[in-house]
């Protein structure tokens, strides 16, 4: 099984600030197989980027995936209010798919 | 529009089985492979398995091989996911997700289930 282990487990930041979220995996992977989820408290994750790069439709563009083979990056150029929430890596590449432990990025 | 929508809260006690249900609606059904993915409270998001909607076809996280079964009812545009022997480890907001394939990010999801198991 493929482990991703994302860093920070916190990110205290403020609105307009640029958020770097990593996401590492304990084998190499291919970018094509990973996405990013949002997921904020009483509601359902929010596909944000897949493909290791390509945003969801509707997803604005100061969200961008970037990395390869064992690095993955979710950036979030300008913090929104609406930003703050928990971020989840996931792996597709593997049959045995597993996602991340999540990165919360706070106020 | 997609949705996908979810059977409602389950109380269960321990050594029980569990059968949650998520009806897809807005597109074509059989084309499409359902994630079931759940979160257990405080925890991250941990993948249970897939299914081909249109024909059964599975895939199940080792973690949940012999106690979860999916299976899908196309006429109903309806996936199950089936767990058993529940221990209260298995308390959790279970969430079915959809992916075009098997090997791609799930865009649209359900609302949640949650599953309490409790004696």
């Amino acid at each position: 099984e493929i482990v991703l282990t994302q860093s920070p487990g916190t990110l205290s930041l403020s609105p307009g600030e640029r958020a770097t979220l990593s996401c590492r995996a304990s084998q190499s992977v291919s970018s094509t197989y990973v996405a990013w989820y949002q997921h904020k408290p009483g509601h359902s994750p929010r596909l944000l980027i897949s493909g290791g790069s390509s945003r969801a439709p509707g997803v604005p563009d100061r969200f961008s995936g970037s990395g390869s083979e064992t690095d993955f990056t979710l950036t979030i150029s300008r913090l929104e209010p609406e930003d703050f929430a928990v971020y989840y890596c996931h792996q597709y590449d593997s049959s045995l798919q597993t996602f991340g432990q999540g990165t919360k990025v706070e106020i | 529009q997609v949705q996908l929508v979810q059977s409602g809260t389950e109380v269960k006690k321990p050594g029980a089985s569990v059968k949650v249900s998520c009806k897809a609606s807005g597109y074509t059904f059989s084309t499409y492979t359902i994630h079931w993915v759940r979160q257990a409270p405080g925890q991250g998001l941990e993948w249970m398995g897939w299914i081909n909607a249109g024909n059964g076809h599975t895939k199940y996280s080792q973690k949940f091989q012999g106690r979860v079964t999916f299976t899908t009812d196309t006429s109903a545009t309806t996936v199950y996911m089936d767990l058993s022997r529940l221990t209260s480890e298995d308390t959790a907001v279970y969430y079915c997700g959809r992916s075009l394939y098997p090997n791609r990010g799930f865009d649209y999801w359900g609302q949640g289930t949650l599953v309490s198991v409790s004696s």
